[in-house]
């Protein structure tokens, strides 16, 4: 069974803070790995997205890395601001080829960015 | 650009009654998904379209739930009938493309949020 893990489950920081949320998955045979945000009452949205063959990918304050042979992805967000509260969720995807691919789903990071 | 369109927004119904979600995903996105995310937990894949064909539809609870993407475009999804452990935001997504080497990103919609008492 895949497993994504997300590590704090919860986190509060003061404005201007740098940031490091955890991701873990059990099979590190993926095919990409993102990260989404979801605000409240709202869908999620795309923040970062790592093909297999890539280590990181950096988007503005956010740098997200990827290590597949321990199993391991970051979320890097750089000066922290209260508009970056949120839940924020990473997804596995493994590539099972004719029969499609199968999304996994972290259980999510809610941070509080307090100003 | 249109995002993913869902409703209705918010529905309580009591257990055993049966129950419809609508989704219309961004023109021109050939993958759907559907995902149940329970409260405190992170979205779980239910069923995946290309076009109007199934992928995916391992985790579906097939007793109870259906889903059908006529025409390639519109997807509903039903529960019937709903049981209390249903209680969950239904979410819809849409990608341009599934495939290898293709678009993965994946739009969501805002959700239904299902209350089943």
């Amino acid at each position: 069974k895949q497993e994504v893990t997300q590590i704090p489950a919860a986190l509060s920081v003061p404005e201007g803070e740098n940031l490091v949320l955890n991701c873990s998955f059990t099979d590190s045979a993926i095919y990409n790995l993102q990260w989404f945000r979801q605000d409240p009452g709202k869908g999620l949205t795309s923040l970062l997205l790592i093909q297999s063959s890539q280590r990181e990918q950096t988007s503005g304050r956010l740098n997200a890395s990827l290590d597949k042979s321990s199993g391991r992805s970051t979320l890097y967000i750089a000066a922290s601001q209260p508009g970056d509260s949120a839940t924020y969720l990473c997804a596995v995807k493994y590539e099972r080829g004719n029969t499609g691919n199968q999304f996994y789903f972290g259980t999510g990071t809610s941070l509080t960015v307090i100003p | 650009e249109a995002g993913v369109a869902q409703s209705p927004r918010y529905k309580i119904i009591e257990k055993r009654q049966s129950v419809a979600f609508w989704c219309n995903p961004i023109s021109g996105h050939a993958t759907l998904y559907w995902y149940q995310q329970i409260l405190g937990q992170g979205p779980k894949l239910l069923i995946q379209f290309q076009n109007n064909g199934v992928v995916d539809d391992s985790q579906l609870p097939k007793d109870r739930f259906s889903a059908e993407r006529l025409k390639g475009v519109d997807s509903t999804l039903k529960i019937q009938p709903a049981k209390l452990e249903d209680s969950a935001v239904y979410l819809c997504a849409s990608s341009f493309f599934a495939g290898t080497g293709g678009l993965h990103t994946q739009y969501f919609g805002p959700g239904t949020r299902l209350t089943v008492l």
